[in-house]
């Protein structure tokens, strides 16, 4: 069974600061979802990276996907109190199931 | 437009009840899902469709019985469940197997407290 694994689990800093967090995977992507979810919502897809060494720009936030595609980072640049959220990777496991990994809980504090 | 609506926002339930959980999506998607997210924890998937049919049930047990009216239109059924059953229950669509099917909407989800 394939296991994602995400880190740090929990991460707080200062606003205006740079921060990474990682998805690795055991075994090789098809391809790979990032994300993001505030208290009592919904997960909000950010983005979707398939090839490998891809790399995706969202205003602030860089996606990058492993050469290899076992692995996956978000880059937040000048973090935000906006950015605050659980920031979950996910993997499609054939054409309809998704499986997420832990999560990263970020907290920006002011 | 990408949005998945869900009703009702908050349900507060018995163990001898029924309700239902309902979930909508004008997208055109052909693919539905049905997750359940306890506390500090991600997503799992309870049910899929696809094109109106159930295609996955991860061994979820009867007390959840869920349905797909049309295309637009998910239901999730609840009789006689558990106080461990509270949880966030958040709906899902995604284009199906001819598109994007890895790409899933979220909706904002139904928070089930069962008392």
């Amino acid at each position: 069974t394939q296991l994602l694994e995400q880190s740090p689990q929990f991460l707080s800093i200062q606003e205006g600061e740079n921060l990474t967090v990682y998805c690795n995977s055991s075994s090789v992507f098809s391809s790979l979802q990032w994300y993001r979810q505030e208290p009592g919502e919904g997960p909000v897809l950010l983005v979707t990276v398939v090839t490998g060494g891809e790399v995706k720009k969202l205003k602030r936030l860089t996606f990058q996907f492993g050469d290899a595609r076992k692995d996956s980072s978000l880059h937040i640049t000048a973090a935000q109190p906006g950015d605050t959220g659980l920031y979950l990777c996910a993997e499609s496991k054939g054409a309809q199931k998704l499986v997420f990994g832990q999560g990263t809980r970020l907290t920006i504090n002011p | 437009d990408t949005e998945v609506t869900q009703t009702p926002k908050h349900l507060v339930m018995g163990m001898t009840n029924k309700k239902s959980l309902k979930c909508e999506q004008h997208m055109g998607h052909r693919a539905m899902y049905w997750y359940k997210q306890k506390a500090k924890k991600p997503p799992e998937l309870m049910f899929v469709y696809s094109y109106e049919k159930l295609s996955i049930n991860e061994s979820v047990p009867s007390r959840f019985s869920p349905e797909c009216p049309n295309s637009s239109l998910l239901n999730l059924h609840l009789h006689a469940l558990q106080p461990e059953d509270s949880a966030l229950y958040l709906c899902a669509s995604s284009q199906g197997v001819m598109g994007r099917p890895y790409e899933q909407y979220f909706g904002p989800g139904t928070r089930l407290t069962v008392t």
